[in-house]
């Protein structure tokens, strides 16, 4: 049973550029969070998304948009990147009316 | 065993110790809660969780125990091994249609043999 996937797992990118992140949910799972964890910190939330609608949204600027697929895979979108989008963005899965989220290994990425 | 009553963002322990590892949450009305595991370089991993209606619950070496009075969690690892060091965080979730996590301070739990 395949857990969460993410891709990719390292990203380098400079200030200004777009990025995006991709991620597979666990197999039966049809709800995917998004948050991200700057070094040291613990993961914040940035949206959910569900039935590829956005469920819920956290304390992040319009830079941060997100996609559902039908296929319940999920994509992450930050445009105009600064240099403190330098985090781990972390992809978690979970069931509907399951408040148990499982997280993948996370894509580094890094704004010089 | 090792045990701490506040909040602390280091904790170490000999192998073998019991450790106790404590989280205070936010919302008085979250119903749920978990702790996440999570070694370097690697995304949470689910360690346990409970649900607001009991006051413990018990899985393998892992103890978690709730106090609503206080909005207090702990975690307890009995027999506590090299393997368990990581970073350990608890998370609530506020909305019980199941959406944002909001995690603690972590706690950085260093085993030495």
């Amino acid at each position: 049973d395949a857990g969460v996937t993410q891709s990719p797992t390292h990203l380098i990118k400079t200030r200004g550029q777009q990025v995006t992140l991709r991620c597979s949910p666990k197999s039966g799972h049809d709800t995917v969070s998004w948050y991200q964890q700057a070094l040291g910190q613990g993961p914040q939330f940035i949206f959910q998304y569900y039935e590829e609608e956005e469920r819920q949204r956290g304390n992040f600027p319009d830079r941060f948009s997100g996609h559902q697929f039908p296929n319940y895979s999920s994509e992450l979108n930050v445009n105009a990147l600064l240099l403190g989008d330098s985090a781990l963005y972390l992809c978690a899965s979970s069931s509907t009316g399951v408040e148990t989220q499982y997280f993948g290994p996370g894509t580094r990425l890094l704004v010089l | 065993g090792e045990s701490v009553g506040l909040h602390l963002p280091t904790l170490s322990v000999q192998e073998g110790d019991n450790s106790i590892i404590n989280c205070a949450y936010s919302n008085s009305a979250s119903d749920y809660f978990i702790w996440y595991k999570q070694e370097s370089g690697k995304g949470p991993q689910f360690i346990i969780d409970i649900r607001s209606n009991m006051d413990k619950r018990q899985g393998q070496r892992v103890t978690v125990l709730l106090n609503k009075t206080v909005k207090h969690l702990s975690l307890q690892i009995a027999a506590t091994q090299p393997g368990d060091s990581a970073v350990y965080f608890c998370a609530e979730s506020p909305n019980q249609a199941g959406t944002a996590l909001i995690f603690g301070k972590g706690t950085t739990l260093s085993v030495s043999s």
